[in-house]
């Protein structure tokens, strides 16, 4: 099993760009996530999904797209990027459901940097 | 809706020392607590959890936590650390019956010198 993995592990942007940052996993869980990890405020939820076709956001959505289209892929998308957004994102994933065993694991983060 | 404190930013210790590193929480109703490890340039890594039960949870590397409830903490404790040892750890709680929905601190960063 891979596990969870992100492309691209580097990304520098220009003020105003669009990007799609990619996530998939191979242990078929069906709730998935985004994080952003910034200096100070440890990892802050962007948007989950609970399955495909259902998303729904989390702390910080603004200037984030999620879609889940699929069980394995869960994409995050930029629409037109800023400063603020630059950060360090991690995708997770884990099996549905509040229980104790459920699990999230972690994919190795994409370092975006917006000029 | 619940927070987490992680106590001290940096924490610089020397190898073989112990150390504890500090995390407090606050929420209205039951949570699970987590202890994940991110070395460097990594993802995050689970260290440990408290479920329910016994209040001291051991986890890998040698890394335990003791669960208080009245003072609302999870502080994590090692006896002795070793230069590997280095990395950032965030304490993490998710709320029972909310889903998988983690709130992380802010993180420490453990610094081991020879």
């Amino acid at each position: 099993n891979a596990g969870v993995t992100q492309t691209p592990k580097f990304q520098v942007l220009k003020t105003g760009q669009s990007m799609t940052l990619q996530c998939a996993q191979d242990m078929n869980h069906e709730y998935m996530s985004w994080y952003r990890q910034d200096p100070g405020m440890g990892l802050r939820l962007i948007h989950y999904s609970v399955g495909a076709g259902i998303t729904d956001q989390g702390e910080v959505p603004n200037g984030y797209n999620v879609s889940r289209s699929t069980t394995e892929d869960f994409p995050l998308r930029l629409l037109s990027a800023a400063p603020s957004q630059t950060s360090v994102y991690f995708c997770a994933s884990s099996y549905l459901g509040g229980g104790p065993y459920n699990e999230q694991f972690f994919g190795p983060g994409t370092r975006l940097t917006v000029l | 809706a619940q927070s987490v404190t992680q106590l001290d930013s940096q924490v610089p210790v020397f190898e073989e020392a112990p150390v504890e590193l500090r995390c407090n929480y606050s929420s209205s109703v039951s949570v699970y607590l987590f202890w994940y490890v991110q070395y460097p340039n990594q993802g995050l890594q689970l260290l440990l959890k408290y479920l329910s039960g016994s209040t001291l949870v051991k986890g890998i590397n040698g890394f335990e936590a003791e669960f208080n409830k009245s003072q609302t903490s999870f502080h994590l404790r090692k006896p002795s650390v070793h230069i590997s040892d280095t990395a950032e750890y965030f304490c993490a709680v998710r709320v029972l019956k909310a889903g998988n929905m983690l709130t992380f601190g802010g993180g420490t960063r453990l610094m081991v010198k020879p």
